[in-house]
Parts: structure tokens; C-alpha cells; sequence
């Protein structure tokens, strides 16, 4: 069974920093791609960041391009997104999902850029 | 940037109908489209790939389809748990872009 367990939600001020890690498990993590969405509250999904399955490539929306950078460890199973310059409109709930098409996710977590 | 343009924002319906959500594409995507079904406090689920495949688990009353650059989501028999938030998603090019969603609701 496919399974995206994201960790590293909080509470940050604008500016400041923040980590993300998305831990695979059910299949073979290094061939896959791993894209982050996030949805802010009430809102709709936003498509961030992928991450080609060897790291060769990674691509960005320009919302958050300069600012976050993704990553992963295939000898750890596990997916980044480190955060700079947050901001408030930064705030949403972060999902990971599995391949260039996304058909698999995680159950997200929430992050929230307030003073 | 490619734009996909979601209708209707809101759909009431009733038990038993059939509905379409349509998306139009701003540039030609082939078939990259997924359709994902968001329901409250979950994550997405896919629900339809390549425009027209139904996901694995996902009910036959689900079908996706295709006219040119608008493409559809139909549900046929409606039912209770069907309720939900519908997106397209075209995965051609990057940046990857979702339509605005469409909030499918008991009438």
C-alpha cells in the first residue's frame, strides 16, 4: 500500500524558515517523481514544486520560485521542501504527492506564516 | 502559463441525477488531465487519468471525456457520497495548474 506521511508543520513569522519532509513507503520511491502541493484555507489546490525521481530536474510555480527549494534522499525514502521568506499568503496546508501525475498523496500538513 | 478554466464554481444536485464539470484548457494538453475529488478535511483522491481512465477503486457511475480542448467529468446516479469538491488538474507542462474546483452539493 502506498503511503506519504508529511511532517513538519507550525507556526512561523513572516521571514522566517521552515523544513518539510514527506516519508514514502508501498513502492519504489527513486523512480518516481514527488511534486508538493498546498492549498491555503478554503481555498484551492495550488501545484508548487516537483522533483524528478534521480533530482535531475525540478521544476516551480512562480509563487514560491527563489524561495523554496525541493528535495529528496532516496536512501531515506523521504521528500523536502525547505522554506525561506515565508510569508502570510504562504500560509496552507502542504500535501506531497507520488509521480508526475500525482496519484497518490499524503494527508498533508498545515503551516501557518503569522506575526 | 496554461489557464483551466472550471464550471460550474457550484453544482446542486439531487440524488439520483447525472451531472457534467467541464474544464477548458487554455493551450491544447492532450489528454494530461486528471480529475481529483476533494472532500472535506481529506486529501484529494484521484479519480479519472488520461482525460478518460478510471481510477483504480473509483465507481463506474464516474466517467471522463473529451471535446477538443474542453474537457468532462460526468457522474451518473448521483449519490450521497459523491458530495464533494471536484479540480482538474492538466499535467502537459509545467507549472502544473488545477482548475478552481467545483463544489458538488445536495440540492
Amino acid at each position: 500500500e502506498v503511503q506519504l506521511v508529511e511532517s513538519g508543520e507550525g507556526l512561523v513569522q513572516p521571514g522566517s524558515s521552515m523544513k518539510l519532509s514527506c516519508v514514502a513507503s508501498g513502492f519504489t520511491f527513486s523512480n518516481y517523481g514527488m511534486n508538493w502541493i498546498r492549498q491555503a484555507p478554503k481555498k484551492g489546490l495550488e501545484w508548487i514544486a516537483l522533483i524528478y525521481y534521480d533530482s535531475s530536474s525540478k521544476y516551480y510555480a512562480d509563487s514560491v520560485k527563489g524561495r523554496f527549494t525541493i528535495s529528496r534522499d532516496n536512501s531515506k525514502n523521504t521528500l523536502y521542501l525547505e522554506m525561506n521568506s515565508l510569508r502570510s499568503e504562504d500560509t496552507a496546508m502542504y500535501y506531497c504527492a507520488k509521480s508526475a501525475a500525482l496519484d497518490y498523496w499524503g494527508q498533508g500538513v498545515m503551516v501557518t506564516v503569522s506575526s | 502559463d496554461i489557464q483551466m478554466t472550471q464550471s460550474p464554481s457550484s453544482l446542486p444536485a439531487s440524488l439520483g441525477d447525472r451531472v457534467t464539470i467541464t474544464c477548458r484548457a487554455s493551450q491544447d494538453i492532450g489528454n494530461y488531465l486528471r480529475w481529483f475529488q476533494q472532500k472535506p478535511g481529506k486529501s484529494p483522491r484521484l479519480m479519472i487519468y488520461g482525460a478518460t481512465n478510471l481510477a483504480a477503486g473509483v465507481p463506474s457511475r464516474f466517467s471522463g471525456s473529451r471535446s477538443g480542448s474542453d474537457y468532462s467529468l460526468t457522474i451518473n446516479s448521483l449519490e450521497s457520497e459523491d458530495m464533494a469538491i471536484y479540480y482538474c488538474l492538466q499535467h502537459n507542462e509545467y507549472p502544473y495548474t488545477f482548475g478552481a474546483g467545483t463544489k458538488l452539493e445536495l440540492k
